[in-house]
């Protein structure tokens, strides 16, 4: 299957600093990447739709200034969490959508805000 | 509203038992469903079901869909302890996102 990195894999800061998560799909090109957050137990929950050279689509109760996300090329989208707080410390996954309908997903950012 | 329901939340089974997953879904524009299988990190992609009746099979792990019934079943058989994982379903609609079910934790036993 398609292989998509994710980095960094784990993350600690201080509370109002400012988090970047790099997405990269490394053996295709993924014109479209979803960003999710999960929490421990729970399922996956859609933040936002990050379509290559346009602005994201972010679902209802998601913060745009909060989470910047960036598409900037076939390979490449980020999460920007700025002025992180506690309550945003969670699980970040990223997966790109391939041929057909298939998602792969990324292996995950463990963000913990201090 | 989308929505997708799995079932059972949690199992807990001993190794050589079959089990059976179960995911059903309320979906605007249904134009597939996934099956993943997540362990400490990321889903890895199980199967893909986008037409009804077909049975997809890989090794111990079958699935199918029924889109008159609106649901799915995942089959797992002679279960093993490296088989103890959240298995997730998710149905990606026609709104071009995946909604994704509260997922089914397995735990098999020794």
């Amino acid at each position: 299957g398609a292989v998509v990195s994710q980095h960094p894999s784990r993350v600690i800061c201080k509370s109002g600093t400012s988090v970047k998560i790099e997405c990269r799909s490394l053996d295709f090109q993924a014109t479209t990447m979803f960003w999710y957050r999960q929490f421990p137990k729970q399922s996956l929950m859609l933040m936002a739709t990050s379509n290559e050279g346009s602005k994201a689509t972010y679902e209802q109760g998601v913060e745009k200034d909060k989470f910047l996300i960036n598409h900037a090329s076939l390979t490449l989208s980020t999460l920007t969490v700025t002025s992180a707080h506690p309550e945003d410390s969670s699980f970040y996954i990223c997966s790109a959508r391939v041929w057909d309908d298939e998602q792969f997903f990324g292996p995950g950012t463990r963000l913990t805000v201090l | 509203e989308d929505k997708v329901v799995q079932s059972p939340l949690s199992l807990v089974v001993h190794e050589g038992d079959t089990v059976t997953l179960n995911c059903s879904y309320e979906v605007t524009n249904f134009r597939s469903l996934l099956w993943y299988k997540q362990e400490k990190k990321a889903p890895t992609f199980l199967f893909m079901l986008t037409s009804s009746g077909i049975e997809k099979k890989s090794g111990r792990l079958s699935s199918i869909l029924d889109k008159k019934e609106l649901f799915s079943i995942l089959n797992i058989t002679a279960t093993q302890t490296g088989d103890s994982a959240v298995y997730l379903c998710a149905v990606y609609s026609g709104t071009y996102k995946y909604i994704f079910g509260t997922g089914t934790r397995l735990k098999v036993l020794a």
